[in-house]
């Protein structure tokens, strides 16, 4: 069973750009979740997705936005960067959040995004 | 605004000791993760507690849950060059939906010393 996968691994972008990252979650996963990993912030919640609706999000600026596909594929997309948007992004799919349940949240390799 | 704290920060241990990772929680959760992270790589999953006083072992790592607390542990035995990472505890708040919003603990960076 194919694990998440992340496009691109590696990106570098200039100030001011902007960028889509993509994540396809685990075959039958409808659930995906992003986060970001900064040296100085550590892990935070960006957004989650469950069929192409947001249901949770975390404490970013409007720059940072995402969808989500009808087959569960999900992207974000952060505009007009900034020096400190320079992080590792991860994504997690679970199979399907249901209130009081427990869904286990499985990662994927993450993109490194460059901000110069 | 649930906070988590793990402590310490950083930790250097030599080979064969003994030792603990503490995580603190500010909010009343049942649903407690720990992660291992390896230099420049994803998260993996060590441990998922979903009640209080859960107790999970694997391998040399034995990590447990006291809901009253808000507090869990992540033990070492006899640690081994092969433990050297960065350690994450993870809470989430039950919501409508599940767990899909985990809020992390800073991390802490293990080092074994040969």
């Amino acid at each position: 069973k194919a694990g998440v996968t992340q496009t691109p691994r590696y990106l570098i972008k200039t100030r001011g750009q902007q960028v889509t990252l993509s994540c396809s979650p685990i075959s039958g996963h409808r659930s995906v979740s992003w986060y970001q990993q900064t040296p100085g912030q550590g892990l935070q919640f960006l957004f989650e997705y469950f069929s192409e609706t947001q249901r949770n999000k975390g404490n970013f600026p409007g720059r940072f936005s995402g969808r989500q596909f009808s087959n569960s594929r999900s992207e974000m997309n952060v505009s007009t960067l900034e020096l400190g948007d320079s992080a590792l992004y991860l994504c997690a799919s679970s199979f399907m959040g249901s209130r009081g349940v427990y869904n286990e949240q499985f990662f994927g390799p993450g993109t490194r995004l460059t901000v110069l | 605004e649930l906070k988590v704290e793990q402590n310490p920060l950083f930790l250097s241990m030599q080979e064969g000791k003994n030792y603990t990772i503490y995580c603190n929680y500010s909010t009343t959760s049942d649903r407690l993760y720990w992660y291992r992270q390896d230099p420049g790589k994803s998260l993996e999953s060590l441990f998922v507690l979903l009640s209080n006083g859960a107790v999970k072992q694997e391998g040399r790592l034995m990590a447990s849950l006291d809901t009253k607390a808000r507090l869990s542990t992540l033990h070492i035995t006899a640690a081994v060059h092969d433990l050297s990472a960065t350690y994450f505890c993870a809470v989430d708040i039950a919501s409508n939906f599940g767990n899909e919003k985990l809020t992390f603990g800073t991390g802490t960076r293990l080092t074994i010393i040969p």
